[in-house]
């Protein structure tokens, strides 16, 4: 079946590094990815969503990378600040004929330290 | 723009009673609706996918006739929790779609059923 796999367990940085978060997907090429930002108690938000035939993605802070060899996208935010601290979510879509069903990944919660 | 509403943003209720959390969009007009249920430190999990004037997609899984979905419009989804139990006790969020990729959520719905 089709799977988008975050690392589940707590990133924890120190405010001003970079941080990387990792989304891996598994039998079956999505023809994009998104990532979202959740705060606790929180509907997510939308961050930056990257195509498959785009290697980059930037948005101020924040860059996504998307490699279908690895079948894996990188979420990056550079000069990391604990405003920042939130869980990240990976989604894709899976459906045929132009279905839109969204998979969400579990997330990765990022913890950023003064 | 693009922002999402849900009402109430908690509720509390006796099991064996009925509960309708309403989804609005508020500047915008969205063909598509989709309802989803999260738990502590778990990913959201899609329940179903909502077309306005047709029936809604409930995923595997998903009892139909205990979460019932009306999409009466292009800015109105309702889920209705029909007799709902303490295991219903979660984390409700709504998402519009209009075109394309990306969906705009709403803040959530809290249920806790006694």
């Amino acid at each position: 079946s089709q799977k988008i796999e975050q690392n589940s367990e707590a990133l924890n940085i120190q405010e001003g590094k970079t941080a990387t978060l990792t989304c891996n997907y598994t039998n079956y090429s999505p023809a994009y990815l998104q990532w979202y930002r959740q705060d606790p108690g929180r509907g997510p938000v939308f961050l930056l969503l990257i195509r498959e035939n785009e290697k980059e993605k930037r948005k101020e802070r924040l860059k996504v990378t998307f490699d279908t060899t690895l079948k894996q996208s990188l979420f990056h935010i550079t000069a990391s600040q604990p405003a920042d601290s939130a869980t990240y979510l990976c989604v894709s879509t899976r459906g045929s004929g132009g279905s839109y069903i969204p998979t969400f990944g579990r997330g990765t919660s990022l913890i950023v330290h003064p | 723009g693009a922002v999402v509403s849900q009402h109430p943003s908690w509720v509390i209720c006796k099991s064996g009673t009925s509960v309708k959390i309403e989804c609005r969009s508020l500047d915008f007009q969205a063909t598509t609706m989709f309802w989803y249920r999260q738990f502590p430190k778990q990913s959201l999990m899609l329940m179903a996918t909502s077309n306005e004037g047709s029936k809604a997609t409930y995923e595997q899984g998903v009892e139909k006739d205990k979460f019932l979905i009306n999409h009466a419009s292009l800015t109105l989804s309702t889920l209705t929790v029909t007799s709902a139990h303490p295991e219903d006790s979660s984390f409700y969020i709504c998402s519009a779609r209009v075109t394309g990729e990306t969906q705009y959520f709403g803040p959530g719905t809290r249920l806790l059923v006694l």
